[in-house]
């Protein structure tokens, strides 16, 4: 069974650009997660999805981030303008009940 | 407000022995605890989990106890092998029905075994 793909696994832009992440969940996977980590943090929860429509984006800086999961499948999550402070590890995470599988992240780095 | 705790940044162990990483978490209404499992560039590995019905879970080598009373759990990883070194995180969810299952994550600790 493929996991979780995320793309691209590196990006490094600078301050004011836009930049956007792709992810396509475990095939059949209602829930999407998408997470920031900041270095010698914990994930922390920016956007679920239940299959298209949205679930819970209360962490979500909504001035500068959006996120989209057209279909019920892939989803791809902006920000537009970067901050420095934008610069983390992206995670997205899919699920059918309790345990989110995850993939392997893309590591922003804002200049 | 950090609602799940892992106070130890870093534990190291020898080869063969009992690793503990222990977590707490404050908010009462979470009722599913997971351990996760991150090595350097990838994303967390789900590792085991638990219900707030048991007090305990076990998979191999690895056995998760929780002390409701306490608002405690841990991680105890018997033997150690040096691939078990690794970043390892505590989550926590509130099941609200569906799959509304919204995890809430310790900072992690970083568990070394050495040979």
């Amino acid at each position: 069974e493929a996991g979780v793909a995320q793309s691209p696994r590196y990006k490094i832009i600078e301050k004011r650009q836009s930049v956007a992440f792709w992810c396509n969940p475990i095939s059949g996977h209602a829930t999407l997660y998408w997470y920031q980590q900041i270095l010698g943090q914990g994930p922390k929860l920016l956007i679920q999805f239940q299959n298209n429509g949205v679930v819970d984006d209360s962490q979500l800086p909504k001035d500068r981030f959006s996120a989209e999961r057209l279909k019920g499948v892939d989803s791809t999550l902006k920000i537009q303008p970067a901050k420095l402070e934008d610069s983390a590890v992206y995670l997205c995470a899919s699920s059918l009940g309790h345990t989110q599988y995850f993939g392997p992240g893309t590591r922003l780095t804002v200049l | 407000d950090q609602q799940v705790k892992q106070n130890s940044p870093s534990l190291s162990v020898q080869e063969g022995r009992i690793s503990i990483l222990n977590c707490d978490y404050t908010n009462s209404m979470f009722d599913y605890f997971l351990w996760y499992k991150k090595y350097p560039a990838e994303g967390p590995t789900f590792l085991i989990s638990i219900s707030s019905i048991k007090d305990k879970n076990e998979d191999g080598r690895f056995t998760v106890f929780l002390n409701k009373s306490a608002k405690h759990l841990s991680l105890h990883i018997v033997p150690s092998q040096p691939g078990d070194s690794a970043v390892y995180f505590c989550a926590a969810s509130k099941g609200s029905g569906g799959s509304n299952y919204k995890l809430t994550f310790g900072k992690g600790t970083l568990l070394t075994v050495n040979p």
